[in-house]
């Protein structure tokens, strides 16, 4: 069984930074593709990263490029997003995801989600 | 950027309807790459269609995705207590990739 469980979210200040860990099991993490995807709350949903199977690319929206990396550990088969210069509007659910595909991508299995909380 | 638009924003429907769910995107979708997902209350997506019309692992028949271009439909032939939940679609045919801001079907 696919499973997805992500850590790391918490209360943060503007300004600052948080890394969030998604543990995979039950599949090949290494065969994937893997994406983060957040949900404000009570919005819709968002694409905010994804990375190829190795590590060697990665890709990020307008919307927080420049302040989010994302990585990945196959040794480990963990997945990473280190988010710096965190906004108020930042402030959502963040869901790690198999990714489909690198570049044209649906997203095959979700995690549970960690919550995000950007606020003085 | 792609914009998807939902409609209705809600569907009240009782159990054993049809329901019919629409998603409009601003431009076409390459190569018919749309998916539809079901959110509950405090649970993550689950993917239902992908490629406008394939029902993903698992998924009932009941579900079913139609439509190419910029009009795309999921339709649900009887509904199921377990199918009342919020739903998106989602064009990754061109990037970056966009949601729609999903239709709710309730319970009448």
């Amino acid at each position: 069984e696919v499973q997805l469980l992500e850590s790391g979210g918490g209360l943060v200040q503007p300004g600052g930074s948080l890394r969030l860990s998604c543990a995979a099991s039950g599949f090949t993490f290494s065969s994937y593709a893997m994406s983060w995807v957040r949900q404000a709350p009570g919005k819709g949903l968002e694409w905010v990263s994804v990375i190829s199977t190795i590590g060697g690319s990665t890709y990020y929206p307008d919307s927080v490029k420049g302040r989010f990396t994302i990585s990945r550990d196959n040794s480990k088969n963990t997945l990473y997003l280190q988010m710096n210069s965190l906004r108020a509007e930042d402030t959502a659910v963040y869901y790690c995801a198999t990714a489909h595909d690198f570049w044209s991508t649906y997203y095959l299995n979700w995690g549970q989600g960690t919550l995000v909380t950007v606020s003085s | 950027e792609i914009v998807l638009t939902q409609s209705p924003g809600t569907l009240s429907l009782s159990p054993g309807e049809r329901a019919t769910l629409s998603c409009r995107a601003s431009q076409s979708v390459s190569s018919s790459y749309l998916a539809w997902y079901q959110q509950k209350p405090g649970q993550a997506p689950r993917l239902l269609i992908y490629g406008a019309s394939s029902r993903a692992t698992g998924i009932p028949d009941r579900f079913s995705g139609s439509g190419s271009g910029t009009d795309f439909t999921l339709t649900i032939s009887r509904l199921e207590p377990e199918d009342f939940a919020v739903y998106y679609c989602q064009q990754y045919g061109t990037s970056p990739g966009t949601f729609g801001q999903g239709t709710k079907v309730e319970i009448k």
